[in-house]
């Protein structure tokens, strides 16, 4: 089964909607990530999500646009509100790693591909 | 500011050739550096990870090479084929302080039959 488990893969929305997107991870994990790939660009932290408080934002990303949920530790969302097509990008979800196949790396979400109409 | 440049931005080859793709690194106090493999419309996938004691790492056919002193590192794809086509991330870490790493932009590389 896979580790991270991201859904949807894909959506195209309405401008001035929102999508919220969820991670589950296959294990107990105290930080989860957040991340913006904007096409042909690296990627960007959005949030850390920590279970029982509140996510921390980056410079440049606030709660009101990018609410976050984390109710336990195996498991996130990420809400894009109020949609506009700048918004269209990859988002990932991601865990620090603790399994040795992974190298110990971060271990990714297969994405969502949002596009924004 | 700490940063992580890659070179070439994008590379097409032949099948069963080698390739070498670059990254140049100012992050400090340096941890680790990692190589991750994007596939289209998938997320990145760890390939190795290189600690600074760390000058050489093989996976398969990839071999990472990191030179702290000029904060380089290098990953050498050997006999390249078709599923190598994807975009190849060099991800450094700092010690010491914040956890968050710096991507760099990724090299696509294609590789044709």
């Amino acid at each position: 089964s896979a580790v991270i488990s991201q859904k949807p893969s894909r959506d195209i929305c309405q401008r001035g909607t929102s999508l919220t997107i969820q991670c589950q991870v296959d294990s107990q994990v105290t930080m989860m990530f957040w991340y913006r790939q904007q096409p042909g660009q690296s990627l960007t932290l959005i949030a850390t999500a920590n279970q029982g408080s509140e996510a921390t934002y980056e410079s440049g990303f606030v709660i009101d646009k990018f609410p976050i949920s984390r109710p336990n530790l195996t498991f996130s969302t990420l809400t894009v509100s109020n949609m506009s097509p700048e918004d269209s990008s990859i988002y990932l979800c991601s865990v620090e790693g603790y399994r040795p196949r992974d190298n110990y790396g971060y271990t990714f979400g297969s994405g969502t591909r949002l596009t924004v109409v | 500011k700490n940063q992580v440049e890659q070179s070439p931005q994008s590379l097409i080859i032949l099948e069963g050739k080698n390739c070498t793709l670059q990254c140049n690194y100012t992050v400090s106090p340096f941890s680790n550096l990692r190589w991750y493999k994007q596939d289209t419309g998938r997320g990145p996938v760890s390939l190795t990870i290189m600690t600074f004691s760390e000058n050489t790492k093989s996976n398969g056919r990839y071999t990472a090479t990191l030179d702290a002193d000029t904060k380089q590192s290098s990953l050498h794809i050997t006999a390249s084929q078709l599923s190598d086509s994807a975009s190849y991330i060099c991800v450094v870490s700092a010690s010491g302080g914040s956890y968050i790493p710096t991507f760099g932009r990724g090299t696509s590389l294609i590789v044709h039959p």
